[in-house]
C-alpha cells in the first residue's frame, strides 16, 4: 500500500528558504502514471496547489508562487522535495504532498500525505 | 487560470437528508472535475473524479454530475461521518491545478 510521508522543519523564520520532504513507500516514485504534487493549506483556509513533478524531472508550478518555488524528484531514495525562498508569515500552512494519478478525464490526488504545519516566525 | 466557484459555503444538515454542493468553472473544464472531502486535521480524501466516478471504496451514496462549467456533487443520504469540508478541483489546464474555495457541511 502507497504511503507518502512529509518530513521538514515546522519553523522557518521569515525571509529564509522552507524545505520539505516527501519520502514515498509501498511503490515506485519512477511509475509513469503518476505526477507528485505539492498542496498548501494555511490554518482555516482551503487548498492550494503549488506545483507537480513528474519522475523525470519535468516541473510545473502555481504561477502565483513559480518564482520562488522549486521542486526536485530524487528517484534513487524514492523521494521529492519542495522548496519555497523568502518566506512569510502568509506562507504558514499545514503542507501536503500527494500522487496526481492520471486517468482519461481527468487528474486527481488520490493518494496524500499526512501533512506537515510549517509556521513562518522569528 | 480557471477559477472554480463553489455554493454554498457553508450548510447545515440533518442526519438523512439529502445534500447537494455546487461547482462551477470560469471557462469549460469539460469532466475535468474532481470531488474531495477533508476532515478536521486530517489531510483530503479523493470521492469522485472525472465529475462523475466513484473512487474506490468511497459509498455509494455520494455521487457527482455536471459537465462544462457546472457540476454538483450529492450525497443522497447523510451520515454522522460525513459532516466535513468538501472540495472541487479541476484538472482540465493540468498540469496547472485549481481548487474551489470549500463547502463546509455542519450539522443541523
Amino acid at each position: 500500500q502507497l504511503q507518502l510521508q512529509e518530513s521538514g522543519p515546522g519553523l522557518v523564520k521569515p525571509s529564509e528558504t522552507l524545505s520539505l520532504t516527501c519520502t514515498v513507500s509501498g511503490g515506485s516514485i519512477s511509475s509513469s502514471s503518476y505526477y507528485w504534487g505539492w498542496i498548501r493549506q494555511p490554518p482555516g483556509k482551503g487548498l492550494e496547489w503549488i506545483g507537480s513533478i513528474y519522475y523525470s524531472g519535468s516541473t510545473y508550478y502555481n504561477p502565483s508562487l513559480k518564482s520562488r518555488v522549486t521542486i526536485s524528484v530524487d528517484t534513487s531514495k524514492n523521494q521529492f522535495s519542495l522548496k519555497l525562498s523568502s518566506v512569510t508569515a502568509a506562507d504558514t500552512a499545514v503542507y501536503y504532498c500527494a500522487r496526481l494519478k492520471q486517468w482519461l478525464f481527468s487528474n486527481a490526488f488520490d493518494i496524500w500525505g499526512q501533512g506537515t504545519m510549517v509556521t513562518v516566525s522569528s | 487560470d480557471i477559477q472554480m466557484t463553489q455554493s454554498p459555503s457553508s450548510l447545515s444538515a440533518s442526519v438523512g437528508d439529502r445534500v447537494t454542493i455546487t461547482c462551477r468553472a470560469s471557462q469549460s473544464i469539460s469532466s475535468y472535475l474532481n470531488w474531495y472531502q477533508q476532515k478536521p486535521g486530517k489531510a483530503p480524501k479523493l470521492l469522485i473524479y472525472a465529475a462523475s466516478s466513484l473512487q474506490s471504496g468511497v459509498p455509494s451514496r455520494f455521487s457527482g454530475s455536471g459537465s462544462g462549467t457546472d457540476f454538483t456533487l450529492t450525497i443522497s443520504s447523510l451520515q454522522p461521518e460525513d459532516f466535513a469540508t468538501y472540495y472541487c478541483q479541476q484538472s482540465y489546464s493540468t498540469p496547472s491545478i485549481t481548487f474551489g474555495q470549500g463547502t463546509r457541511l455542519e450539522i443541523k
